[in-house]
């Protein structure tokens, strides 16, 4: 069974620019999360969706914004990026039914910002 | 707010070594909590998970206690190998949601 695959995995943008990172759940799970990794703040949650619908939301800036598709697919975007949003996102799936339904997480996009 | 501290790492054994690594949160609900191990250039593993106090979560050799008296979720290993180094990551989840409270993860290098 294939595991969460995230898209791409590095990119390097610059300053003021946006960007989209995919991510591909597990088959059969329903909601899907993100999280940005940063040697200063750690693991942070920005947010979940299930059954395409927002569901959660972590304390980032409206510039950080996601979406999810009928097929459980989601994607992020940045918008007018910023040197502090360099990162690794990741993304992670699960059942969506709560806390006996493990996250399964991809193996992130690292993203430098220039 | 909900948060979790993790000790300060690296930690650093010799291979066969006794491996704890200390973990405490706190929370206004009763949420699940979890074991995570990132290698490098990797995303996170799960290692093992506790969803009720008492609990013991297993594998690989890991182990952890659901500790709700002192709030603690300490991992342990009785006999750690080189292929353990990695940063291990606790986490507690909100109940009812996918959001992932971390701790600050703890480093493990083990020498031969």
């Amino acid at each position: 069974k294939a595991g969460v695959t995230q898209t791409p995995r590095y990119l390097i943008k610059t300053r003021g620019q946006q960007v989209t990172l995919s991510c591909s759940p597990i088959s059969g799970h329903r909601s899907v999360s993100w999280y940005q990794q940063t040697p200063g703040q750690g693991l942070q949650f920005l947010f979940e969706y299930f059954s395409e619908t927002q569901r959660n939301k972590g304390n980032f800036p409206g510039r950080f914004s996601g979406r999810q598709f009928s097929n459980s697919r989601s994607e992020m975007n940045v918008s007018t990026l910023e040197l502090g949003d360099s990162a690794l996102y990741l993304c992670a799936s699960s059942w969506g039914t709560g806390g006996n339904s493990p996250l399964h997480f991809g193996n992130g996009t690292r993203l430098t910002v220039t | 707010g909900d948060s979790v501290t993790q000790m300060e790492g690296p930690v650093t054994l010799s291979e066969e070594a006794f491996l704890t690594i200390n973990c405490t949160y706190t929370a206004t609900g009763y949420p699940s909590l979890f074991w995570y191990v990132q290698y490098p250039g990797e995303g996170l593993q799960l290692l093992l998970k506790a969803t009720k106090a008492d609990d013991k979560g297993s594998n690989k050799g890991f182990e952890a206690t659901y500790r709700k008296e002192t709030t603690s979720f300490h991992l342990e290993k009785g006999s750690v190998q080189v292929s353990d180094s990695a940063v291990y990551f606790c986490a507690l989840r909100v109940p009812n949601t996918d959001k992932l409270i971390f701790g600050t993860g703890t480093r493990l290098q083990v020498f031969p």
